[in-house]
């Protein structure tokens, strides 16, 4: 059973701090890694699509790494904002029998204080 | 450009009712999926099709049964509601394995 695990699960931080959160994924057969921003009453939306080792991408205030040899993402915010709240989700696409699907993480729930 | 378009967007059932949820993409897109949201859970994949005329089971598929009726439309359909099926229902489809996935704006389902 491949597991995409994500930590952590949950944390507050005041506006103004930075955080950052991992996902780890399986090293073996890798194709892309994929974070997602979704708010409550939303549906997910793609913040970034991470396909080659060492990648890092940049929208804004948010960053993202990967680290495919050792199986690892790391998701940055810099100066976290109260519309910063969300759960930030990671998804590895997985292939079995000429088909692929996804496997997301459980997420982790940032909430950002004012 | 809808992208994702999932209907209907609240319902609710009583016990033993059966219902269709709609999924439709526009987006020339070769898989789509059916996932269920519940609290503390994550997404929990229902049912997928990798391509027009395939159907394959998930992890929580017991309940379900789905239609890939042509490449834009998949169809979730409950033949006879349970409360255990109380959930946010989200439909996805991507092009590939790169592409990611794009979301429909989910379907909150209530049995009562």
């Amino acid at each position: 059973i491949l597991n995409v695990e994500q930590s952590p699960q949950s944390l507050h931080v005041q506006e103004g701090d930075s955080t950052n959160f991992t996902c780890s994924f399986p090293s073996s057969n890798f194709y892309a890694l994929h974070w997602y921003r979704w708010e409550t009453a939303k549906s997910p939306e793609a913040l970034f699509v991470m396909t080659l080792n060492g990648d890092e991408k940049k929208k804004g205030r948010i960053s993202a790494t990967l680290n495919t040899k050792e199986g690892y993402s790391y998701l940055y915010i810099k100066g976290s904002q109260p519309e910063d709240s969300a759960t930030y989700l990671c998804a590895f696409p997985h292939e079995t029998s000429g088909t692929y699907k996804y496997i997301f993480g459980t997420g982790t729930r940032l909430k950002v204080l004012a | 450009n809808a992208g994702v378009t999932q209907t209907p967007k609240f319902q609710v059932l009583k016990t033993g009712q059966s219902m269709t949820l709609q999924c439709a993409q526009d987006m020339n897109h070769n898989s789509m999926y059916w996932y269920r949201q519940d609290p503390g859970m994550g997404l929990r994949l229902i049912y997928y099709s990798a391509s027009e005329g395939t159907t394959d089971k998930g992890e929580v598929p017991n309940g379900y049964n789905v239609s890939r009726l042509n490449k834009r439309e998949f169809s979730l359909r409950l033949e006879s509601a349970a409360p255990s099926q109380t959930s946010v229902y989200f439909c996805a489809s991507s092009l590939d394995r790169v592409g990611g996935y794009t979301f429909g704006s989910g379907t909150r389902l209530t049995v009562v």
